[in-house]
């Protein structure tokens, strides 16, 4: 079945650098891939959308100074947290969706990141 | 007003009982329903589609979807305790493929 690889599945970094992490469709063409963040024992909350070829979109509340998402091929997106701060640290998963018609959404496997 | 409703929970159920995880959309042009399984420090894993109305059954799941009503139902027969998780309900509000996830539903099966 479709894959969705994200990398980093775990980072720690200092308070004000930046962490980029990437997400790929291994087996498939993903024209859009979804950005969200989980606080722990909270649901998922979408943060941008990302289109290949074109600027993300993102919801509200979202800096997308400080979230910058590219988006450069049919199989990467790349977030990167930008001036990393405490309360960025989060679990942010990508997904990604296939072309065809009811494609489901494919998730990656995560990025627990831990700002010090 | 929440596009998709799911009820918090926790659910808990004995093991070898029906788990029975309900959602509500508010979209009437919804196409295509989705249930995520989430553990817990996890991301969420696809187990179930349905797009027509009835049942859809895959093993000890079966996804129910009734548009009239606007609800969309995941049964689990026989639960194992490592069904223990949250479950999530995802909604295509159009043919466009944007999806609407409820907040989930955290299912405890108790051995």
């Amino acid at each position: 079945g479709a894959v969705v690889s994200q990398h980093p599945s775990r980072v720690i970094c200092k308070s004000g650098t930046s962490v980029k992490i990437e997400c790929r469709s291994l087996d498939f063409q993903a024209t859009t891939m979804f950005w969200y963040r989980q606080f722990p024992k909270q649901s998922l909350m979408l943060m941008a959308t990302s289109n290949e070829g074109s600027k993300a979109t993102y919801e509200q509340g979202v800096e997308k100074d400080k979230f910058l998402i590219n988006h450069a091929s049919l199989t990467l997106s790349t977030l990167t947290v930008t001036s990393a701060h405490p309360e960025d640290s989060s679990f942010y998963i990508c997904s990604a969706l296939g072309t065809a018609d009811n494609s489901p959404l494919h998730f990656g496997n995560g990025t627990r990141l831990t700002v010090t | 007003q929440k596009e998709v409703e799911q009820n918090s929970g926790p659910l808990s159920v004995p093991e070898g009982a029906i788990a029975s995880l309900n959602c509500t959309y508010s979209d009437r042009g919804s196409q295509s329903f989705f249930w995520y399984r989430q553990y817990s420090g996890k991301s969420p894993e696809l187990i179930m589609s349905i797009y027509s109305n009835g049942d859809k059954e895959d093993g000890r799941f079966t996804a129910q979807l009734n548009k009239a009503s606007q609800y969309v139902s995941l049964l689990i027969r026989d639960s194992q305790p490592s069904d223990s998780a949250t479950y999530l309900c995802a909604v295509s509000p159009n043919a466009g493929n944007m999806l609407t996830f409820g907040g989930g539903t955290r299912l405890m099966v108790k051995p």
